[in-house]
């Protein structure tokens, strides 16, 4: 089967700049995961969604982050307007449920460096 | 709260020997415990996990980790290294009690096998 794809894989925007990321998870996943992965850092879960609702935004700036998941497929994540310390691996990683006993599965990410 | 620390940010050890990444985790309830790889350019790949049962849990090529609930630990091992084992690995906790935990990463330990 067909892994989570990310577009694009590298991205080198100006601060103060919007960019957005794009995620297209394994057919039939209810669940998207987005992460925020900073150089020597693990991942951090940015936003969750189960379908297209939310279900766990607690660690998204939400002041310059948005994500969506029309139609709960694809999702989108953007931040306006980017900072420096946005520089990081977006990961866009998608399940087959809500459940964290099941995998997760990831995608290569998006890597965004703002100067 | 829960969270995740992995001693040493870089293990190197020569082809043919153990390989031993440290992890400790910290959570008010029962655990679910997993350890993700991550080649260079590549999204994350689950090598194992504990939920509940058996505390000695069996991964992917050849890896191997042991829940200790009284040193609160979930060491990997694998008896013999391969030179494909390079490879950034991450240790994650969720916390137990609920299935649908968010996962908390450690910061990682990259692993050089060296002829």
């Amino acid at each position: 089967e067909a892994g989570v794809a990310q577009s694009p894989r590298y991205k080198i925007i100006e601060k103060r700049q919007s960019v957005a990321f794009w995620c297209n998870p394994i057919s039939g996943h209810a669940t998207l995961y987005w992460y925020q992965q900073i150089l020597g850092q693990g991942p951090k879960l940015l936003i969750q969604f189960q379908n297209n609702g939310v279900v766990d935004d607690s660690q998204l700036p939400k002041d310059r982050f948005s994500a969506e998941r029309l139609k709960g497929v694809d999702s989108t994540l953007k931040i306006q307007p980017a900072k420096l310390e946005d520089s990081a691996v977006y990961l866009c990683a998608s399940s087959s449920s809500r459940e964290i006993s099941y995998e997760q599965y990831f995608g290569p990410g998006t890597r965004l460096t703002v100067t | 709260a829960q969270s995740v620390t992995q001693l040493g940010s870089h293990v190197s050890v020569s082809e043919g020997a153990l390989v031993l990444l440290r992890c400790n985790y910290s959570s008010s309830v029962p655990p679910y415990l997993f350890w993700y790889v991550q080649y260079p350019n590549q999204g994350l790949q689950l090598l194992l996990k504990y939920t509940t049962g058996a505390t000695l849990v069996k991964g992917i090529n050849g890896f191997e980790a042991e829940f200790k609930k009284s040193e609160t630990s979930f060491h990997l091992t694998k008896p013999s290294a391969h030179m494909s084992d390079a490879a950034e690995y991450f240790c994650a906790v969720s916390a137990g009690g609920t299935s649908y935990g968010k996962l908390t990463f450690g910061q990682g330990t990259i692993l050089t096998v060296h002829p």
